[in-house]
Order: structure tokens, then sequence, then C-alpha cells
């Protein structure tokens, strides 16, 4: 059972380039989330979404997009870099059918942005 | 406005001792969950122990046990005889009834067990 999965595991980036951090979960999970994490600052929630079709911005939103148009994929995408987003992205998910549930990671994007 | 505070940013154990991690929570909901999660020198986030606002037993699982006080809003970790596997970060994160499964984490607390 894969669980979440994230592609790239790491990534170098120019700044101004764009790109997307692939998430995909094979659990049916309702609710998918991004995170970044920075040292000293622990995990900082960027977008959420609570269904296909669905997203909402969470605590640091600004320079990120989302879109959610399968249950399965939640990607995320930088569209012009900036040394600021440099970090290490998790994606998460979690059932919805009952508040409280653990979310299940993926392993993690490690992005540089140059 | 909700808020986790792990006010220890590093610990150093030597090996069979036991250390405790603090987690203090800032909440209105009256319902709410708690949650602790490592993460090794690996990177990945691995889930331990989930507890709601309405149950404040302890817990108790082989060297870990969870102390949950709502009284002074603390959700405090134990690891009995530590282990060199046991280095690693732990986050204590909270989430809401109202807000689904928004997570609010703490900042970490960086446990290193010396041989």
């Amino acid at each position: 059972n894969a669980g979440v999965t994230q592609t790239p595991k790491f990534q170098v980036l120019k700044t101004g380039q764009s790109m997307t951090l692939q998430c995909a979960q094979d659990m049916n999970h309702e609710y998918m989330s991004w995170y970044r994490q920075d040292p000293g600052m622990g995990l900082r929630l960027i977008h959420y979404s609570v269904g296909a079709g669905i997203t909402d911005q969470g605590e640091v939103p600004n320079g990120y997009n989302v879109s959610r148009s399968t249950t399965e994929d939640f990607p995320l995408r930088l569209l012009s870099a900036a040394p600021s987003q440099t970090s290490v992205y998790f994606c998460a998910s979690s059932t919805d059918r009952a508040r409280g549930q653990p979310q299940h990671f993926g392993d993690g994007t490690r992005l540089s942005i140059l | 406005a909700q808020k986790v505070t792990q006010a220890q940013t590093e610990i150093s154990v030597v090996e069979k001792e036991d250390v405790t991690l603090d987690c203090v929570y800032e909440t209105r909901d009256t319902t709410y969950y708690l949650f602790w999660y490592k993460q090794p020198p690996s990177g990945e986030l691995v889930f331990l122990i989930r507890r709601n606002s309405f149950d404040e037993q302890n817990e108790i699982s082989g060297r870990y046990s969870w102390n949950f006080q709502k009284s002074t809003s603390s959700f405090n970790f134990t690891i009995t005889a530590s282990q060199v596997v046991d280095s690693a970060v732990y986050f204590c994160a909270l989430s809401h009834q109202n807000t689904g499964n928004q997570f609010y984490f703490g900042t970490g607390t960086s446990l290193t067990v010396i041989p």
C-alpha cells in the first residue's frame, strides 16, 4: 500500500522558474494538505482541500497555487520560485469522515531555490 | 487563537535515561484533538498518538507514555529508558472539531540520545 506519494524527492530551481510538486494518495482520503517545514518553525500549512474541486488557503499561501481535480491528486505549484521558498514540503492526507483523524504524510520534497 | 508551544528546542540525554518532552496548547474550542509525531533523521513524519479533549486518561505504549492535563493545557510525552533509536525531532499538533483536519504544529523538540 503506497499511502501518500510525493515526487520529486529533491529539486533545485533558479529564481523565477516555475514548478509543480506532485502528491498522490491511494487511501481514498477526502482531506489533503500541503505543509512547508523550515528550521525552528515547525510545519506550516500552505493550502488544503476537503474534496475534489474544493481548495482553501492555509497559514502561508502566498506564492503557491493548488488544484484538486481528483480525490487522489493534489499538486502544489510554484509560479515564480523565490529563495524564500527553499524548504522541505510535505503533503498529507486524512479521512474527513470523522474529526480528529491523524494525517498521513508523504516522505517530503526538499526544494532549493538558487 | 490556536497555538502549540514546544519550549524545548533541543534535548540531549544519555542512553537509558528518561526524558519528557513538553507540549502546551491554546484553544478556545471545547472539542479538539492532540497528536504527537516523530521525525527521525531520515525525514519522514511518523504518527505516534492521538488524544481527544474528552479523554484525559494517560496512555502507555511500551517505553512511551503521554500525560494529558486539560487544567494546564498540556500534553507531555515521556520516553522511559531512552535508546539511540529515539533520536529524532518530535512534534506536537492540535486540530479542532470546527476546523476539520487542519493541524497546528509546534516548532518541534530535537532529541539526541547519546550512547
